[in-house]
């Protein structure tokens, strides 16, 4: 069975760091463009960065780019997102998720981690 | 850039049918899909490329797209459909994804 597990979530002061991972399992992980969406709470799904199978190319959001990185570790199937200079406003519950492709420019997310909980306080 | 626009909440009766709408400007040679997502889990992706159903997701689970609105209908609407309810599509020059805000369905 394909599945995504987040980790890596904390409590943590603005202005920290924090190191989220995703390990996935029942599919060829490098075959696959990686996301990262993040749901702030109350808010709707957000989607934050990804990152194509062989790890050169990446996105960013424009409230992230320059603090977060997104990366990973095909040999161990995982994807990480290393996330510093934290705000207020990165408070989330982020969920990695892979990218699927139906032709064209159309793309969806065809699985979901359960997300892990980014907690950024005083 | 692409606006999805949702209504934050649809109420029905259980074995009534929900429809979802979600609208946006420019979108009409776009592909829409949905994702359920419950509180707590991971989300599920019900619908694909407008109208197309992921295998495992009941048939009662259907997606529609005429003009510049994507529709969603679940037909004979469970207690456990209860959950938020998202339409997403790619934003191809933006290289990412552009989420709608959200619909809350309620089973009264």
């Amino acid at each position: 069975e394909d599945q995504l597990v987040d980790s890596g979530g904390s409590v943590v002061r603005p202005g920290g760091s924090l190191r989220l991972s995703c390990a996935a399992s029942g599919f060829q992980f490098n075959r696959y463009d990686m996301h990262w969406v993040r749901q702030v709470p109350g808010k709707g799904l957000d989607w934050v960065s990804g990152i194509n199978g062989n790890g050169i190319a990446r996105s960013y959001g424009d409230s992230v780019r320059g603090r977060f990185t997104i990366s990973r570790d095909n040999a161990k199937q995982s994807l990480f997102l290393d996330m510093t200079s934290l705000r207020l406003e990165d408070t989330a519950a982020y969920h990695c998720a892979r990218l699927k492709s139906c032709g064209g420019s159309c793309y969806y997310f065809d699985l979901w981690g359960q997300g892990t909980l980014v907690t950024v306080s005083p | 850039s692409f606006v999805l626009t949702q209504p934050p909440s649809v109420s029905v009766a259980p074995g009534k049918t929900a429809i979802i709408t979600c609208g946006g400007e420019n979108i009409e040679s776009q592909s829409v899909h949905w994702h359920q997502h419950k509180p707590g889990q991971a989300p599920v992706l019900v619908v694909y490329d407008d109208d197309h159903r992921p295998s495992g997701i009941p048939e009662r689970f259907s997606g529609s797209f005429s003009g510049n609105t994507a529709t969603l209908t679940i037909t004979r609407v469970e207690a456990g459909d209860e959950a938020d309810y998202y339409c997403q599509l790619w934003d191809g020059a933006g290289g990412r994804a552009i989420f709608g805000g959200g619909t809350q369905l309620t089973v009264l």
